[in-house]
């Protein structure tokens, strides 16, 4: 099973500010299986990035995904007040297997 | 607008087994194109797959769940199901039901139930 490991676990930033999420796989893995989601309390995760890179419909551009491997950033570049949730990221291999990691919570400083 | 609606008991007794179904909406659960799947969230904890299934009927679960679920589905009701049997106290959580194209060449889920909180009594 590979596993995902996110971090910072938290993460206490004030709005107008940049955030950087990081996402390590324990084995490489291809980008085009790498999702990223957002949480906000009582909701259902939302899709925000996939390919690592590509923005799902209706994300705006302020959000940013990269990486390749084993090592992934999801990157929000002027936090709006609605950015504050709990991000996911989330990983396919073939087995077939999908595994989230256990979340970074971004807070409001 | 696709939905997805989780439906079941909310409360299950330790040692039962705990079904949910998921009606789907707005799209053709038939449609040879989708994955449809069934995750969950204990209190405050990650996400954890539990498994999918395709409208043939084919399935793959989580090798840790695997001895305990099964997913079935019903093209003629647009619906899901999930039987998870011997349930414990830690099989208390939300239950999501979610959607993957799997056409694409990516994997991701992309659209998600609101969620039902079921929880294991004893």
């Amino acid at each position: 099973e590979i596993v995902l490991t996110q971090s910072p676990g938290t993460l206490s930033l004030s709005p107008g500010e940049r955030a950087t999420l990081s996402c390590r796989a324990s084995q490489s893995i291809s980008s085009r299986y790498l999702a990223w989601y957002q949480q906000k309390p009582g909701q259902a995760p939302r899709l925000l990035m996939y390919g690592a890179s590509s923005r799902a419909t209706g994300i705006p551009d302020r959000f940013t995904g990269s990486g390749s491997g084993t090592d992934f950033t999801l990157t929000i570049s002027t936090l709006e007040p609605e950015d504050f949730a709990v991000y996911y990221c989330q990983q396919y291999d073939s087995s077939p297997q999908y595994t989230f990691g256990q979340g970074t919570k971004l807070e409001i400083k | 607008q696709v939905q997805l609606q989780e439906s079941g008991p909310g409360l299950v007794e330790s040692s039962q087994t705990l079904s949910l179904t998921c009606t789907v909406s707005g799209d053709s659960i038939g449609r040879n194109t989708y994955y449809w799947n069934w995750i969950r969230q204990p209190a405050g904890k990650g996400l954890e797959w539990i498994g999918r299934i395709y409208n043939s009927g084919s399935t793959n679960y989580n090798p840790s769940l695997k001895s305990r679920v099964t997913i079935s589905v019903d093209t003629s009701k647009n619906q899901f199901s999930l039987k998870l049997i011997s349930v414990t106290a830690a099989d208390t959580a939300v239950y999501y039901c979610a959607r993957l194209p799997y056409t694409t060449g990516y994997y991701y889920f992309d659209y998600w139930g609101q969620g039902t909180l079921v929880t294991v009594s004893s």
